[in-house]
């Protein structure tokens, strides 16, 4: 365990259906961060939550919505996905402040791994 | 920008070989980490290794060496004694060292090792 908990680990969900992805980190990290992982893809940044604020968004579809109640939790929002959405979903979480803070950089889930039937 | 090149497509190594993995990286900050993230097949993310771009010292982590070439902009991951349990996908790193939201952690396309018995 890293300390960063991904539920589900496995995702099959229907073009109409919504379904929320979850993230929980208890590392004391004050950011978190949503990435998306296609086959044969680098990883693309979705969302950045900062302090409870969300600070980047990139080009992200409006049927992908996060959330951050709290700078535990991060949840991402899915609702009328096309099949192209399927992919891993990684969140991660990280100081802001000293990249130096063991572990370095970003601290990572296991994933949710998202189908889109 | 920032950009990272990891641009072997796969590689394979006989089990207690060494296998040095390539990344070259671009960017204009003076101050910077960098870093190495193991994935297997089971999708999650694992920290493997970092350098800071002031550091004098090539960082070691166990049979992980990181050979950085600051003038070059390389950062190649050094794998020695490769066990089977290595076979999995290795992603290179960088992030800027000032940190706050918008450092964010970019990735490169990664590259596939495979250890072979």
């Amino acid at each position: 365990e890293t300390g960063v908990t991904q539920t589900p680990r496995h995702l099959v969900m229907g073009m109409t259906n919504k379904k929320s992805l979850k993230c929980e980190q208890h590392l004391g990290h004050n950011a978190m961060y949503w990435y998306k992982q296609s086959a044969k893809k680098p990883l693309e940044l979705m969302f950045v939550y900062s302090l409870e604020e969300r600070v980047e968004n990139n080009s992200v579809p409006s049927r992908f919505s996060p959330e951050c109640p709290n700078s535990s939790h991060l949840f991402l929002h899915l609702h009328t996905l096309q099949p192209e959405d399927s992919a891993l979903y990684l969140c991660a979480s990280s100081h802001l402040e000293d990249l130096t803070q063991i572990p370095y950089g970003y601290t990572f889930g296991s994933g949710t791994r998202l189908t889109v039937v | 920008a920032q950009k990272i090149t990891q641009t072997q497509p796969g590689m394979f190594v006989q089990e207690k070989e060494a296998v040095t993995l390539d990344c070259t990286y671009d960017t204009s900050d003076q101050s910077y980490g960098l870093f190495w993230y193991k994935q297997p097949s089971s999708g999650e993310m694992i920290f493997l290794i970092y350098q800071g771009s002031y550091d004098e010292q090539n960082a070691t982590e166990g049979r992980y060496s990181l050979n950085f070439q600051k003038a070059r902009k390389s950062a190649n991951l050094v794998i020695s004694a490769s066990q089977l349990g290595d076979s999995a996908m290795y992603f290179c790193a960088m992030r800027e060292r000032r940190g706050g939201a918008n450092s964010k952690l970019t990735f490169g396309k990664g590259i596939t090792l495979s250890v072979r018995p």
